[in-house]
């Protein structure tokens, strides 16, 4: 059963334009949820990560919106850049993290 | 430099063959993990380890091993009895069990 899914496994962007990448969740006991950037045979690196007592947190171009009541996480990149050409994945967290498919986000110029 | 390493970053091996995967970190962390990743698939987890000398099961541990005698090190062993050990491995650590995870660099095993 896949407590954290990312249904859409590729987008493409242009650069400087907005990049959403979208997360659903199944479990309400979630308490931390996080989004990593992986590129190709690396190990993924922490990008932006949310409380479930917000709703918002931004840092930069990269900003996580929560919807508890969905159960919906989505990351918003904004402006695109081709450097931000990766795999995302979301992650969310128990005593233990769950992570999601990952998604392909591809910006081209 | 602080990090985690992860060595070596291609292994190949014959089937039946044990294989120790390398995990080390200067971070002092007191949590490290093993996830394993597949084409298409999200990163499972395989074992974690909150303390030294202690380890649990993750979603996968099937077929694998670990030890935690040291608190920078975490070495994976895929053992024979894992039934499709070829995938990419990363270790990741964690202040404490809920925190933020960084992750290794990873290792690529193909079991021939």
């Amino acid at each position: 059963d896949q407590q954290v899914k990312q249904n859409s496994p590729s987008l493409s962007v242009q650069e400087g334009r907005i990049s959403i990448l979208n997360c659903d969740y199944t479990n309400s006991m979630f308490d931390y949820f996080l989004w990593y950037k992986k590129y190709p045979a690396e190990g993924p690196t922490f990008l932006i990560s949310i409380s479930s007592i917000k709703d918002k947190n931004e840092d930069g171009r990269f900003t996580v919106f929560l919807n508890k009541s969905a159960k919906h996480l989505s990351l918003h990149i904004v402006p695109s850049q081709p450097g931000d050409s990766a795999v995302y994945f979301c992650a969310a967290a128990t005593d233990k993290l769950i992570f999601g498919t990952g998604t392909r986000l591809q910006v081209f110029p | 430099d602080g990090g985690i390493t992860q060595s070596p970053k291609y292994l190949f091996r014959k089937e039946g063959q044990n294989v120790t995967l390398s995990c080390e970190q200067n971070l002092n962390h007191d949590a490290m993990y093993w996830y394993r990743q597949d084409p298409g698939q999200g990163l499972r987890l395989i074992y974690y380890s909150q303390i030294v000398n202690d380890f649990q099961k993750g979603d996968i541990a099937e077929g694998y091993s670990v030890s935690r005698e040291k608190k920078e090190s975490f070495p994976l062993t895929v053992t024979s009895a894992q039934k499709n050990p070829t995938a990419f491995y990363l270790c990741a650590s964690s202040i404490a069990r809920d925190n933020e995870q960084f992750f290794g660099p990873g290792t690529r095993l193909t079991v021939l």
